[in-house]
């Protein structure tokens, strides 16, 4: 089975660093997605890493260890528009994404 | 904006109907698929459709069926609905090796 776990909730103040761990046990690995979803829209894809290593991608970075079945996302220069939940996924096979719960980000003023 | 459509925006059925959404896209790979996500969680594959066949299924009953049409459009159909259906219905479409774009969902209401 796929195991994909990442935090509920976090909050952060508005220009802070905020960084969501994720990690997973998948029967299979053919990259890493985040995906940023505000409230009663469709995910957006923020970013994809198959090699280990950190990916940059303006104020959002995501960093991965496949041997340690570990990633993070970076959120900096924290935004009020960034309060959304952020999802982990891995994708097992072809196109076939398993998605964590979603880390849901408050930014605060 | 992502290029994919989905029909209707919102829903309410009851329990034991059928149900059929529709999701459509302007060009791109032949691949199409679809996912349930329930309130607070993230979303769950159901299939996922190549060259209007499918080829991968996931954990869902066969209750829950599809087709796609040749023109990159797709069907989700859902029999005999349970409460539990009730949730937002995402279609993804892959453009690129690695970048899956979703639509803006359905939003299914079973009372």
């Amino acid at each position: 089975g796929q195991n994909i776990d990442q935090p509920t909730e976090m909050t952060a103040t508005e220009g802070a660093i905020v960084q969501i761990n994720c990690t997973y046990q998948t029967s299979g690995f053919n990259g890493l997605f985040w995906y940023q979803q505000h409230a009663g829209e469709a995910p957006t894809f923020l970013s994809y890493n198959v090699l280990d290593g950190l990916e940059e991608k303006g104020r959002f970075s995501s960093f991965l260890s496949r041997s340690k079945g570990y990633s993070y996302l970076l959120l900096k220069e924290l935004q009020m528009k960034d309060s959304a939940s952020y999802l982990c996924a891995v994708r097992d096979g072809d196109y076939k994404l398993s998605f964590g719960a979603g880390t849901t980000v408050t930014v605060r003023a | 904006e992502t290029g994919v459509t989905q029909s209707p925006t919102h829903l309410i059925k009851t329990r034991g109907q059928q149900v059929t959404l529709r999701c459509s896209s302007q060009s791109g790979h032949n691949t199409v698929s679809w996912y349930q996500q329930a309130l607070g969680q993230g979303p769950q594959f159901i299939f996922q459709y190549y060259r209007e066949e499918e080829n991968g299924r996931g954990n869902f009953p066969p209750r829950f069926s599809g087709l796609q049409f040749p023109n990159y459009s797709s069907e989700l159909n859902v029999n005999a609905l349970e409460l539990d259906d009730s949730a937002l219905y995402l279609c993804a479409r892959a453009r690129r090796d690695h970048e899956q774009y979703f639509g803006p969902g359905t939003r299914l209401t079973v009372t």
